[in-house]
């Protein structure tokens, strides 16, 4: 069974650099991409951006400018950066796995969430 | 991008209740539509994938239908662990993702 963990700070201040790791147990790690996904309070999921094994990137053009995720296929992590973070980037951050079924792409499983508080 | 809306928002039912959620595409997006449930605190749980194909593991009573732009996922009989946050999402449009506002089952 698969299953996501998370981490990273939590409380950051306007313009500084927001970084979360993630870590895949059990499963394969190889053969998927991997997404971030975030909520900010009372709004809707926004899908960040995704990575597979061999590092190749894709990232939701509204944040593209900001963020960069990154993996290290050796301890089976992948990590989201995003740069100057203001109060529009709290949210809780989900790390989720790409999952295929039939042809079809769905999320499952997600991290137990982190939220992030960007706070003077 | 696709827009999602869902409908209604919040709903309240009781135990034992059939639990009807619409969800809505601004195009086309053929079957590729997702379902989740959300409890306060948890991760996400994947219920139906492909606008009808039930998760592994998931009870039966979720069921989900609708094919272009009109997506319903249905509660045949509400358990008391199904009060939660249900939303769906697209992914027609891979990789650019995108979700529902979330439908939230509370109690009547």
């Amino acid at each position: 069974q698969v299953q996501l963990q998370q981490w990273g700070a939590g409380l950051l201040k306007p313009s500084e650099t927001l970084s979360l790791t993630c870590v895949v147990h059990g499963g394969s790690f190889g053969g998927y991409y991997w997404s971030w996904i975030r909520q900010p309070p009372g709004k809707g999921l926004e899908w960040i951006g995704e990575i597979n094994q061999s590092g190749s990137t894709n990232y939701n053009p509204s944040l593209k400018s900001r963020v960069t995720i990154s993996v290290d296929t050796s301890k089976r992590q992948f990590s989201l950066k995003v740069t100057s973070v203001t109060a529009a980037d709290t949210a809780v951050y989900y790390c989720v796995r790409d999952w295929q079924q039939a042809l079809f792409n769905s999320f499952d499983p997600w991290g137990q969430g982190t939220l992030v508080t960007v706070s003077p | 991008d696709i827009q999602m809306t869902q409908s209604p928002s919040p709903l309240s039912a009781s135990v034992g209740d059939r639990v009807t959620i619409t969800c809505r595409a601004s195009q086309s997006i053929g079957n590729s539509l997702n379902w989740y449930q959300h409890k306060p605190g948890k991760a996400p749980k994947l219920l139906i994938y492909a606008a009808s194909s039930l998760q592994s593991g998931v009870p039966s009573r979720f069921s989900g239908s609708g094919s272009g732009t009109d997506f319903t996922l249905t509660i045949s009989s509400l358990q008391p662990e199904d009060f939660a946050t249900y939303f769906c999402q697209q992914s027609y449009s891979t990789p650019l993702f995108t979700f529902g506002p979330g439908t939230t089952v509370d109690v009547k």
